[in-house]
């Protein structure tokens, strides 16, 4: 069983859709989840960070963590084509200096 | 956001030549630097952590001697892959992390003929 569990799509939505992308994972001893956004041929990007369980939201992106589920999502509102991009969980023990254990990603188109 | 930049972004290299990838922190100092793999539609595999002034932990499974790593700097991780083979094409990650989140260079594709 790997450690993070993602599906890796692809996912097609219409424009203005919200999107749900989801992982999950074993180790309970991970504290911060993060959200990172790909595009193709191009290093990741960090969208968002959660510490310990609860949301978190920034514009149009909402965070969830649930350690009790060990499941963590992300929420894009209003998707855009813009959002059109390869959607990767990470996670760590502590923030910053840290090796991040990531899922496989999932590949998010949004139809205009 | 902090800007890292990978060298070079694409390299062709035939097999058993040695080719060395270049990763810098252009606007902070790096006292962590993480080099992942990624294969298509796959996830980023950690290989190594390195520290400035000292030696590179490997992950499970990836060989030193065949990945050198070298941090010499607080600005600057190079990754040597020796003796290459075409199972070593991938797309090569570094990320650089000061005193808070990491940042994550372009990426370089190694192709090996």
């Amino acid at each position: 069983q790997k450690e993070v569990e993602q599906d890796p799509g692809p996912l097609s939505v219409p424009e203005g859709a919200i999107v749900s992308l989801n992982c999950t994972y074993s180790n309970s001893a991970f504290q911060y989840f993060m959200w990172y956004r790909q595009y193709s041929r191009k290093g990741p990007e960090l969208l968002m960070y959660t510490y310990s369980s609860g949301n978190k939201e920034d514009g149009r992106f909402t965070a969830q963590v649930d350690k009790s589920s060990k499941y963590i999502s992300l929420f894009i509102r209003d998707s855009q084509p813009s959002d059109s991009a390869t959607y990767l969980c990470a996670m760590s023990f502590k923030f910053g200096n840290e090796k991040l254990t990531f899922g496989t990603g999932t590949r998010l188109t949004i139809i205009p | 956001g902090a800007v890292v930049s990978q060298h070079p972004s694409r390299v062709i290299c035939k097999s058993g030549t040695s080719v060395k990838i270049e990763c810098r922190s252009l606007d902070f100092q790096a006292t962590t630097m993480f080099w992942y793999r990624q294969f298509p539609k796959q996830s980023l595999m950690l290989m190594a952590t390195s520290n400035e002034g000292s030696k590179a932990t490997y992950e499970q499974g990836v060989e030193k001697d065949k990945f050198l790593i070298n941090h010499a700097s607080l600005t600057l991780s190079t990754l040597t892959v020796t003796s290459a083979h075409p199972e070593d094409s991938s797309f090569y990650i570094c990320s650089a992390a000061g005193s808070y989140e990491q940042y994550f260079g372009p990426g370089t594709r190694l192709t090996v003929t």
